[in-house]
């Protein structure tokens, strides 16, 4: 069974400073990975999609990695900002599954002081 | 970009009775949907998988005769909760795959389910 954790659970840093989140998941069996952001009571906007023969995904300050082999990803964020302050999500979609489902982490809550 | 939306946004309800949420694919075809679960401080969990025309598939542990999932159209999935009780006070997302459109998922805002 595929599971999904991320480390760690919350995290706060100063505006400004680089920082990374990390994505474990257990089956490497899978067909993509994506990063979600998550702001308190709203839904999830995708950041980030890396499909499993890709090796990182860049937007913005953003960038992700994926090193399926080892079951591992990471979202790094340049440069802070309070505006980044949110919930980060990682989920996986199992290459068995390709219908779409997604598997998720239990998130990393991000804030960043001004 | 996709827009998916929710309705409503927040309901409140006595126990026993039933809720009706409905998610709509704004300005795109979403063959199909899927309906997850979210409580406070956890990740989402995957209720079901509702595609257009045909019955939903739920996860296992969820019960089908309790949350009731119709996808009538390519733009409308609705889940109903049946019978709410406190437990299922919960905040429900759903998300759509855009027709022909790849792998992402668009998600709607949300509903918060609070079951008095």
């Amino acid at each position: 069974k595929q599971e999904v954790t991320q480390i760690p659970a919350a995290l706060s840093v100063p505006e400004g400073e680089n920082l990374v989140l990390n994505c474990s998941f257990t089956d490497s069996a899978i067909y993509n990975l994506q990063w979600f952001r998550q702001d308190p009571g709203k839904g999830l906007t995708s950041l980030l999609l890396i499909q499993s023969s890709q090796r990182e995904q860049t937007s913005g300050r953003l960038n992700a990695s994926l090193d399926k082999s080892s079951g591992r990803s990471t979202l790094y964020i340049a440069a802070s900002q309070p505006g980044d302050s949110a919930t980060y999500l990682c989920a996986v979609t199992p290459v068995h599954n390709q219908g779409g489902k997604l598997i998720f982490g239990q998130g990393t809550e991000l804030s960043v002081k001004p | 970009g996709a827009v998916v939306s929710q309705h409503p946004s927040r309901v409140i309800c006595k126990s026993g009775t039933s809720v009706k949420i409905e998610c709509r694919s704004l300005d795109f075809q979403a063959t199909t949907m899927f309906w997850y679960r979210q409580f406070p401080k956890q990740s989402l969990m995957l209720m079901a998988t509702s595609n257009e025309g045909s019955k939903a598939t739920y996860e296992q542990g969820v019960e089908k005769d309790k949350f009731l999932i119709n996808h009538a159209s390519l733009t409308l999935s609705t889940l109903t909760v049946t019978s709410a009780h406190p437990e299922d006070s919960s905040f429900y997302i759903c998300s759509a795959l855009q027709r022909g459109g790849g792998d992402t998922q668009y998600f709607g805002p949300g509903t918060r389910l609070t079951v008095l």
